[in-house]
């Protein structure tokens, strides 16, 4: 069955830091790969979607990066706020089905 | 505002009280879908729905009934409550089919639902 794996399960930093969100999948033939942001007691939200042809992408201080012959990706946080504490979930779309598997998620929290 | 809505967005019932969860969109997608969240799992795909009159069985639909009369409603239904489908819900919505297209889905707020 496709999985999809994310690493670490939980991060704490503090303000101000970076850090880096990691995950790696099975899924094939890989369609994309979005990463989301779930703040506690909310729904998931859209924070990058890339495809096989792209390496990175960039959403304000998140970076998203894409290696589709590793099939890996990770989540790059710049500068981390308080705010960011939250959540990071890696969903990965098959071609051929269009179903998106979801990985477990990262809980990342930031400290003053 | 674009936004997917969920009531209630907390429910606690008993076992075998049917119940449903109402979900609407306002962005006129066509794709809707229901999800489960349960600690240290990722999201499962309960039912989804290409279309007004057409759905289909995520991975865990069993338990679970859904109806796409409109486009904007898409209501999950509880026939038999059990306390295994205690979890956090979320209704979800796109332009059309997530997952190939590359469409970003839009999540509603969560309903957490706790079954005795």
């Amino acid at each position: 069955k496709n999985q999809v794996e994310q690493s670490p399960q939980s991060l704490i930093i503090l303000e101000g830091k970076n850090c880096t969100l990691q995950c790696n999948y099975t899924v094939s033939p890989f369609s994309n790969l979005r990463w989301y942001k779930q703040d506690t007691g909310r729904g998931p939200v859209s924070l990058t979607i890339m495809t096989f042809s792209e390496n990175t992408k960039s959403n304000g201080r998140y970076t998203a990066t894409l290696d589709a012959d590793t099939k890996q990706s990770s989540l790059h946080i710049t500068a981390s706020q308080l705010s960011d504490s939250a959540s990071y979930i890696c969903v990965v779309s098959d071609t051929w089905t269009s179903d998106m598997r979801f990985g477990a998620g990262t809980r990342l929290t930031v400290k003053p | 505002e674009a936004q997917v809505t969920q009531n209630p967005r907390y429910l606690i019932t008993v076992t075998g009280k049917k119940l449903t969860v109402t979900c609407s969109q306002n962005m006129n997608h066509e794709y809707m879908s229901w999800y489960r969240q349960d600690p240290g799992l990722g999201l499962r795909q309960i039912y989804y729905s290409m279309n007004v009159e057409v759905t289909d069985k995520g991975d865990v639909p069993e338990g679970y009934k859904v109806s796409r009369k409109e486009k904007r409603n898409f209501p999950l239904i509880l026939e038999s409550p059990s306390p295994n489908q205690t979890s956090l819900y979320f209704c979800a919505s796109s332009l059309f089919a997530s997952g190939g297209g590359g469409e970003t889905q839009y999540f509603g707020p969560g309903t957490r639902l706790l079954v005795l």
